[in-house]
């Protein structure tokens, strides 16, 4: 199956600091997601980008498909930031049904104050 | 904006008991998922469904496992015989390209 790793495995930074989350996949894909895991273990929607850029306040997503790759930007961090950063991809099977997202192992970011 | 819930939040249960997990989906959502996550680990895929029929299941979705809609809105998952194993977050998402996940289910085998 897809094989999705994601990198830097643990990201300290102080209030303020930008970031970059990076999400690498093995295959091509139908549907990338990124979520935000907060410390009620709740996966809170933040984009869905098979491809392109999106921007939603603070955050931005790019997906550049071809090359199997989508960073996610954190821009002046704040502690609420802090949490657990999944991206999770469906692999492209063809047809039209809609499949499993797979998980990589995430990105704990913790911002201090 | 229209959202998943779960419940309950969270249940203890003594090893060998049945327990189920439900979930309302988001309403004209057709497909509907469970994914599970053990503490400190990623995020695994165990079961979709469509059509009143899994679609697809992972090898964690054994012969324990069911699924079910038993009245057209709630989504269910069954497990038989609770495993200390099965302690996990339990989630359900919905929906069809883009999946909208509830806030989980919190499951403790004792």
């Amino acid at each position: 199956g897809i094989q999705v790793e994601q990198s830097p495995p643990d990201l300290i930074l102080q209030e303020g600091a930008n970031s970059t989350l990076r999400c690498n996949f093995s295959d091509s894909v139908n549907n990338l997601q990124w979520f935000h895991q907060n410390p009620w273990g709740q996966l809170i929607n933040l984009f869905y980008i098979p491809s392109g850029t999106k921007q939603n306040g603070r955050l931005s997503a790019t997906t550049v498909a071809t090359e199997r790759y989508s960073l996610l930007y954190i821009s002046s961090s704040q502690t609420t930031d802090s949490g657990v950063y999944f991206c999770a991809v469906e692999g492209d099977a063809g047809g039209t049904s809609y499949g499993k997202l797979t998980f990589g192992q995430g990105t704990i970011l913790t911002v201090h104050p | 904006e229209p959202e998943v819930t779960q419940t309950p939040s969270h249940q203890v249960t003594q090893m060998g008991q049945e327990v189920i997990l439900r979930c309302v989906p988001i309403s004209n959502h057709l497909y509907f998922y469970w994914y599970r996550q053990i503490l400190g680990q990623k995020v695994e895929f165990l079961v979709s469904f469509y059509n009143n029929e899994i679609s697809e299941k992972s090898e964690i979705f054994d012969d324990q496992f069911s699924v079910e809609r038993p009245d057209g809105s709630n989504f269910t998952l069954k497990i038989r015989s609770t495993k200390l194993e099965d302690s996990a977050m339990y989630f359900c998402a919905t929906g069809t390209r883009e999946q909208y996940f509830g806030p989980g289910t919190r499951l403790t085998v004792t």
